[in-house]
């Protein structure tokens, strides 16, 4: 069964630097078509998505977020990395991980989800 | 880059009404389009792949259409745990995946 849970720190300081931690099981980043994208939501707003990393290690970011997103594969086989530095309070919200299969045959969907973890910003 | 507008941003309907929530893309974005519903404190799940197929497991009652630019997700007869915000989502050649606003919908 694919299961995605998040991890990181519930509260930072502005200007900090943000690193959550997905980690998946049922399913293997190194198999081709297999992807973990990164989706926050702020309160009451729309989900946004931010980055995506590939089974080929590809990684694309949002072009509004780029400059402070690093998305990378954990040291473990079942874990995805990301960090945003100098984070704002515009950046509260709930983050989520997500599998994708870019695969022949098979729906472009955001189709497992985490359960989100989230993350205020404050001083 | 591309933007998804929905419309309207909420309604109120009657269990057993026909609903309707649209999805207008700024430019042509094919049948490259997914729906989601999100309940309150969950996360979004997929209803509709590719403009207009239903994802396994999800009720008939649930029907995507449209192309190109136009796109309608359409419940024919509201059930009460339909409630929730319902989410159009477009996705590129190159990984990209962009929301519409959202459209919340609720019992009357």
């Amino acid at each position: 069964q694919v299961a995605l849970r998040e991890s990181g720190p519930a509260l930072v300081k502005p200007t900090q630097t943000l690193t959550l931690t997905c980690t998946f099981s049922g399913f293997s980043l190194s198999t081709s078509g297999m992807c973990v994208a990164w989706i926050r939501q702020p309160p009451g707003k729309a989900p946004e998505w931010l980055a995506l990393i590939d089974w080929d290690d590809d990684k694309y970011y949002s072009t509004s977020l780029k400059t402070r997103l690093t998305v990378s594969k954990g040291t473990s086989e079942n874990r995805v990395v990301l960090t945003m530095t100098n984070v704002d309070p515009v950046d509260t919200g709930t983050y989520y991980c997500a599998r994708i299969r870019r695969m022949v045959g098979v729906p472009y969907t955001l189709d497992v989800w985490g359960q989100g973890t989230t993350v205020t910003v404050s001083s | 880059d591309i933007q998804m507008t929905q419309s309207p941003s909420s309604l109120s309907a009657s269990v057993g009404d026909r609903v309707t929530i649209t999805c207008q893309a700024s430019d042509d974005i094919g049948d490259d389009l997914n729906w989601y519903h999100q309940k309150a404190g969950k996360a979004p799940k997929v209803l509709i792949y590719d403009a207009s197929n239903l994802e396994t497991g999800v009720p008939s009652r649930f029907s995507g259409s449209g192309s190109g630019i136009h796109f309608t997700l359409t419940i024919s007869s509201l059930q009460p745990e339909d409630v929730g915000t319902y989410y159009c989502q477009r996705y590129g050649t190159v990984p990209v995946y962009t929301f519409g606003q959202g459209t919340k919908v609720d019992i009357k």
